[in-house]
């Protein structure tokens, strides 16, 4: 059962332009939402985040936005930037339970922004 | 860098042995999680330990196991490895358990099973 979705598993812009990267979860217990970005041979690097108590969280380039009736985040970056090339992973965590603070995980989609 | 360090960065084995990953949590961390990055399952997580005491299961196989020790450390240890174990095996450390602090990845051990 995939809790976290993404289902477009990779995106390609023009730099300059705006990345919009989505992700979509079927469970409603999830209130807490953090993207991860991921170069190759490095560990996931902790992006933005955003609590079920807002709709839209913003730092820099990076605007998180929350759609909790229809279960769907997104994440856009503008201006796009040839740095930004990575996989992004939307995740949320277990708040209850025998698996509390576990991340669950989105397939990743790839982005690649060219110059 | 994330302050989570992971040894060794690669391993390369063959089937039915055993093989320790080690990770050392961000100074202050007492949470420890572990991950598994395979090509067609993306990142499942496996294991958490806090201050020691295991914490969670995930997907993670009888074959495999897991201890954090008193310097916080912690170590995945998978025996009687298979070809289907090829994967990259990340740690994470927390704070605290509660959820809403983000966790920070290691690099990774890539492991390979021949």
């Amino acid at each position: 059962d995939q809790q976290v979705k993404q289902n477009s598993p990779s995106l390609s812009v023009q730099e300059g332009r705006i990345s919009i990267l989505n992700c979509d979860y079927t469970n409603s217990m999830f209130d807490y939402f953090l993207w991860y970005k991921k170069y190759p041979a490095e560990g996931p690097t902790f992006l933005i985040s955003i609590s079920s108590i807002k709709d839209k969280n913003e730092d820099g380039r990076f605007t998180v936005f929350l759609n909790k009736s229809a279960k769907h985040l997104s994440l856009h970056i503008v201006p796009s930037q040839p740095g930004d090339s990575a996989v992004y992973f939307c995740a949320a965590p277990q708040t209850g339970g025998t698996s509390y603070g576990k991340l669950t995980f989105g397939q990743g989609t790839i982005l690649t922004v060219h110059p | 860098d994330s302050g989570v360090t992971q040894t060794p960065k690669h391993l390369i084995t063959a089937t039915g042995q055993r093989v320790t990953l080690r990770c050392s949590p961000r100074s202050g961390d007492l949470s420890v999680y572990w991950y598994q990055q395979s090509l067609d399952q993306g990142l499942q997580f496996l294991i958490q330990y806090y201050n020691g005491e295991e914490r969670a299961k995930g997907n993670i196989l009888e074959r495999f196991s897991a201890q954090q020790f008193p310097d916080l450390h912690s170590e995945l240890n998978l025996s009687s490895l298979e070809l289907g174990d090829s994967a990259l095996y990340f740690c994470a450390s927390s704070v605290d358990i509660p959820s809403y602090n983000e966790q920070f990845f290691g690099p990774g051990t890539r492991l390979t099973v021949l």
